[in-house]
């Protein structure tokens, strides 16, 4: 398998654009969770979804960031308006449920800057 | 509520030394915990869980339930080994379960 994938890798914008962040989760993997990492507040859960369905969205910053998983092999997180706070890491990983001891599998990141 | 404390932010040592990458935890239920690594710029990998009590390379981590701790050790520290660590507790939810993730411990060894 070639694990969680994730587009792009890096991305350059000016404030005030939209950003899309595209994810594709481990064929057979029912749950799905968006993080963001920063030097200053380390790894934060944004989002997860389990079966394609929002479960938990308390960790989404503001209402410019939104997640959807329209199916089982692909999600997006779209943050509009972009602003320079927003310059993270953000990482999605996904797991197979049913178990507590299935652990995550984590993509490469996309490494996000806004000017 | 469910917490995953790394006291340290960093842990320097020399190569050849022991290591120890203290993780404690709070949660009413049973724990499930994890350690990932993170080396420069990478994803995070999974080194171990405490249900397969597996050491992979050459760490291994000890659930101690009386003190809440799930600390990492390696008898003797490679330069390979510097990174940054994380603990994570499985916590259960009403649909599935999450990852409940500490701050992070970087690990520099030096020659």
């Amino acid at each position: 398998d070639a694990g969680v994938i994730q587009s792009p890798r890096h991305e350059v914008t000016e404030m005030g654009q939209e950003v899309t962040l595209r994810c594709k989760p481990i064929s057979g993997h029912n749950s799905l969770f968006w993080y963001r990492q920063t030097m200053m507040r380390g790894l934060e859960l944004l989002i997860y979804f389990n079966n394609n369905v929002p479960i938990d969205d308390s960790g989404m910053p503001e209402d410019r960031f939104s997640a959807k998983m329209p199916n089982a092999s692909f999600s997006t997180l779209k943050i509009q308006p972009s602003e320079p706070r927003d310059s993270a890491v953000y990482f999605c990983a996904s797991s197979r449920q049913g178990a507590r001891n299935q652990p995550q599998h984590f993509g490469d990141g996309t490494r996000l800057s806004i000017l | 509520a469910q917490r995953v404390t790394q006291p340290e932010k960093l842990l320097s040592v020399f190569k050849g030394a022991p290591v120890e990458l203290k993780c404690n935890y709070s949660y009413s239920g049973s724990p499930e915990l994890f350690w990932y690594v993170q080396y420069s710029r990478q994803r995070l990998q999974l080194l171990l869980r405490h249900i397969s009590r597996e050491s992979i390379k050459g760490f291994t981590a000890d659930l101690n339930k009386g003190e809440t701790s799930f600390h990492l050790k390696k008898p003797f520290a490679q330069e390979e080994d510097s990174a940054m660590y994380y603990c994570a507790l499985s916590v259960l939810m009403e649909y599935g379960n999450k990852l409940v993730f500490g701050a992070g411990t970087i690990l520099r060894v030096k020659s």
